[in-house]
């Protein structure tokens, strides 16, 4: 079975910072895929950025970016110059490969202060 | 392209009852996956549906089931409703061949008094 960990349940920084949210996972699948989504208050879940385990390259996606540590099992994110906007849930999952079921860590609360 | 869109956005039922929840993918999607939040147990999946089939089923009990139409709307009921099944019901869909972006509706809020 498939869990997923996130140790911080609240975050807070400032605005044009860096953060980084942690997330570490447990699969005994070779073929997996990891997500961070995104939850903004009171409005809908979107992608932030995807991970192919079988890729050695870290992802990004403009001002996000992961650390993907496959011995570790570590998956975490760093946001650059946070902005307001960026205040939401933040939610590390993983997946296996073929399928769609998500995995879901129990999310990281990030707060960008002006 | 619309999105994702699910219905009723809010919803109260008493203890006993049954529901039923909806959701409309993005056009061309095949695929659509439930999950169930709450502030406990956080996300949970449900289950998901592809081309009509249930392909995954989460840990839920039976009260729980779901279907999917021809043009890949869903459909999830819940029959004797439960205090504990209290939550907001995302629905999310893709194209299917993945795991690829799943987007994801606004939710259902489900009350039980």
């Amino acid at each position: 079975a498939q869990t997923v960990t996130q140790s911080q349940p609240e975050m807070s920084v400032q605005e044009a910072e860096t953060v980084t949210l942690s997330c570490t996972y447990d699969t005994s699948e070779s073929n997996y895929y990891l997500f961070w989504y995104k939850q903004p208050p009171s409005r809908q879940m979107i992608l932030v950025i995807r991970q192919e385990a079988y890729k050695q390259q870290n992802a990004t996606e403009n001002r996000f970016s992961v650390n993907f540590q496959k011995a570790a099992k570590s998956f975490s994110l760093k946001i650059s110059d946070s902005q307001l906007g960026d205040t939401a849930m933040y939610f590390c999952a993983s997946s296996q490969g073929g399928s769609e079921k998500l995995v879901f860590g129990k999310g990281t609360k990030l707060t960008v202060n002006p | 392209k619309a999105g994702v869109t699910q219905t009723p956005r809010y919803l109260i039922k008493t203890r006993g009852q049954q529901v039923t929840l909806s959701c409309s993918p993005i056009s061309g999607h095949r695929s659509v996956s439930w999950y169930q939040q709450t502030p406990g147990q956080g996300l949970q999946f449900l289950f998901e549906y592809f081309s009509e089939t249930q392909r995954n089923k989460g840990n839920f009990p039976g009260r729980f089931s779901g279907r999917q139409f021809s043009n890949s709307r869903s459909e999830m009921n819940v029959s004797t409703l439960e205090l504990g099944d209290s939550a907001l019901y995302l629905c999310a869909s893709s194209f299917g061949q993945g795991p690829y972006e799943q987007y994801f509706g606004p939710g259902t809020r489900l009350t039980v008094t």
